[in-house]
């Protein structure tokens, strides 16, 4: 089973809209979460990681995590053409340095 | 910025055959990481290293090997290519609770 989930599998939105992705777990060794970004052709870029529970904003990105859950999001407002690439989410297990990332969202905004 | 080389860019091999695929780091980091991605599965965790000497599994180690012969290197090997290899590998550094830093990617083809 995949240890992170990620949804959806693609998302278009328009160009100055909100855009949301979806990260879940189900293995509660994972506390520790980023957002990563990539470009065709390019390596993952990190965007932002989030530890705590609650909201962390970036600029346009906010993260939002619930432990509890182990639920993690990432909205992006006021999107842009350049936001649109396939986004990761990637978790690190408590008791070692494993990082683990999930299948991605591809995101498109149209102009 | 940090920075992460891979070598090479691009790679055919035959099967059976031996391929090895290098990364260099000039981050300082401790953690280094492969990963394959493949269309709908995303990032997959190969192999992982905590410093000089020491490697570890990760989700999908059959059929590789690492090597870290010193804090800045970090080898992927593949002793008997196979066609189910091929693939766009990624090496990645990264300190503890840090973000990770990725490199271009090796494209390899094993026909």
């Amino acid at each position: 089973q995949q240890k992170v989930q990620q949804s959806p599998e693609s998302l278009s939105v328009p160009e100055g809209g909100m855009a949301s992705l979806n990260c879940t777990s189900s293995d509660r060794n994972f506390q520790y979460f980023w957002w990563y970004r990539q470009h065709s052709g390019e390596g993952p870029k990190a965007l932002m990681s989030i530890f705590s529970d609650g909201d962390k904003k970036e600029g346009r990105f906010t993260a939002h995590l619930n432990k509890a859950s182990l639920h993690v999001s990432l909205h992006i407002r006021d999107s842009q053409p350049s936001d649109s690439a396939l986004y990761f989410c990637a978790a690190r297990e408590e008791s070692n340095n494993r990082i683990f990332f999930g299948d991605g969202t591809q995101l498109v905004v149209k102009p | 910025e940090a920075a992460v080389t891979q070598s090479p860019r691009n790679k055919v091999a035959v099967t059976g055959g031996k391929v090895t695929l290098s990364c260099n780091q000039t981050n300082n980091h401790n953690n280094m990481y492969w990963y394959r991605q493949d269309t709908g599965h995303g990032l997959r965790l190969i192999h992982y290293s905590y410093g000089a000497g020491s490697t570890e599994k990760g989700d999908i180690p059959d059929g590789y090997k690492a090597s870290r012969p010193s804090q800045e290197n970090f080898s992927l090997i593949l002793e008997l290519a196979t066609p189910s290899q091929t693939s766009v590998y990624f090496c990645a550094s990264g300190g503890t609770n840090e973000r990770l830093f990725f490199g271009h990617g090796t494209k390899l083809s094993v026909l």
